[in-house]
């Protein structure tokens, strides 16, 4: 069974600082991998999508990358400001027998950016 | 529009209560999900309909019935809920091919008292 593992559990810095959010899956079968943002309450958002044949994606200050072989997943946060407080969350589709059409999420990084 | 809509945004409801959660877009996506998120743990899934159909269920309670009456539609039909019930249940859809991004709406709240 595919196990998402997301480090650290949770990040506190100051606005400003350039951030590494770390993603880890066990099955390299997948079709993709989906970074989300989720506010208190609040449903998810979705950040970027990176497909199992790229190796990274970009939007604004955010870059994800994608290394499928060794199961490993970044997301880049650039000059974090104090908006971006929020929980990140990864999460890896399958692509074959009973993984396929299943989303399988990390339990995430709470992120506090302080001013 | 690039948007789920579910409705009720908070529901509370007692254990003999029959209550349902929608959800809706209108996205021309032909998947439908319902996802079960309890407080800091990661969303669960519970059903995925493809084509209206219901292709996917995780083992869940049947006190828990999903409908899909139509490609934009989405149903939870909830009766005789256990307070351990309680949760955000979020509702996401996409194109049916796997290589689709999931969009999510903002979530039902529900409390089961």
């Amino acid at each position: 069974k595919q196990e998402v593992t997301q480090i650290p559990a949770a990040l506190s810095v100051p606005e400003g600082e350039n951030l590494v959010l770390n993603c880890s899956f066990t099955d390299s079968a997948i079709y993709n991998l989906q970074w989300f943002r989720q506010d208190p309450g609040k449903g998810l958002t979705s950040l970027l999508l990176i497909q199992s044949s790229q190796r990274e994606q970009t939007s604004g200050r955010l870059n994800a990358s994608l290394d499928k072989s060794s199961g490993r997943s970044t997301l880049y946060i650039a000059a974090s400001q104090p908006g971006d407080s929020a929980t990140y969350l990864c999460a890896v589709r399958g692509d074959r027998g009973s993984t396929l059409g299943r989303l399988y999420f990390g339990r995430g990084t709470q992120l506090t950016v302080w001013p | 529009d690039t948007e789920v809509t579910q409705t009720p945004k908070h529901l509370v409801m007692g254990m003999t209560n029959k209550k349902s959660l929608k959800c809706e877009q209108h996205m021309g996506h032909r998947a439908m999900y319902w996802y079960k998120q309890k407080a800091k743990k990661p969303p669960e899934l519970m059903f995925v309909y493809s084509y209206e159909k219901l292709s996917i269920n995780e083992s869940v309670p049947s006190r828990f019935s999903p409908e899909c009456p139509n490609s934009s539609l989405l149903n939870l039909h909830l009766h005789a809920l256990q307070p351990e019930d309680s949760a955000l249940y979020l509702c996401a859809s996409s194109f049916v091919s796997g290589a689709n991004v999931l969009t999510f709406g903002a979530g039902s709240r529900l409390t089961v008292l």
